[in-house]
């Protein structure tokens, strides 16, 4: 079965310090795998996904993940935190047609 | 239309009593998934449409839970007997084919309350 384990429920950053969101799957095949933002009270919004091309996938608002399939991690990252990336970002893995969530992480970005 | 939407956006009901969520996908798009997200938690796989079948219904909780497609376009979940386990937020995706590299566009969601 596959499944995603994001490693913190809560990070908290400065604004204009990077954010590292981590999130490792388990998976018996190369997988599909995606990054999902949801702002408090909108809906939820593809930021990223990665699909077995280019390991270093570049998504919205200036997020990146790397696929490292050694360490069965996809990181989600950004050079320099804004207020407005403030939200609950969820990692995502796809066996077949079914997103697979993992349970969120909270990211607070302090001015 | 210009996204996926949901009516109503909140919905109150007394445990025992039958409700139904719409869900109105992006024009086009064939394939159609629910989702249930409870508080804290990350949205959870309730059924997917290709069309107007179900093609894989694997999420529904039980027999109260059903969804229908008739027409490969708008999609109704229904819940009978609502429990107040069933509070949640109710969200809708679609896809323009379906398959597991596409991209799902979801709707702002039902948010229901079983008293």
């Amino acid at each position: 079965a596959q499944s995603v384990t994001q490693l913190d429920s809560h990070v908290s950053v400065s604004e204009g310090t990077p954010v590292l969101l981590r999130c490792n799957y388990s998976s018996s095949y190369s997988p599909s795998l995606f990054w999902y933002v949801q702002h408090p009270n909108k809906g939820l919004q593809l930021l990223l996904k990665y699909t077995s091309a280019a390991t270093l996938v570049k998504g919205i608002n200036g997020f990146e993940a790397e696929f490292k399939k050694s360490e069965t991690s996809f990181h989600l990252t950004k050079p320099s935190a804004h207020m407005s990336d403030a939200a609950e970002y969820f990692c995502v893995v796809t066996p077949t047609d079914k997103l697979i969530f993992g349970t969120g992480t909270r990211l607070q970005v302090f001015p | 239309g210009a996204g996926v939407s949901q009516t109503p956006s909140n919905k109150v009901t007394e445990k025992g009593k039958y409700v139904e969520l719409r869900c109105d996908p992006i024009s086009g798009h064939t394939a159609l998934y629910w989702y249930r997200q409870s508080l804290g938690q990350g949205p959870e796989f309730l059924i997917y449409f290709q069309g107007t079948g179900a093609a894989d219904d694997s999420g529904l909780p039980n027999d109260r839970f059903f969804a229908v497609r008739p027409e490969g376009s708008v999609s109704t979940l229904k819940i009978q007997r609502t429990e107040r386990g069933d509070s949640a937020v109710y969200l809708c995706a679609s896809s323009l084919n379906g398959g597991g590299t596409e991209t799902q566009y979801f709707g702002p969601g039902t948010r229901l309350l079983v008293l």
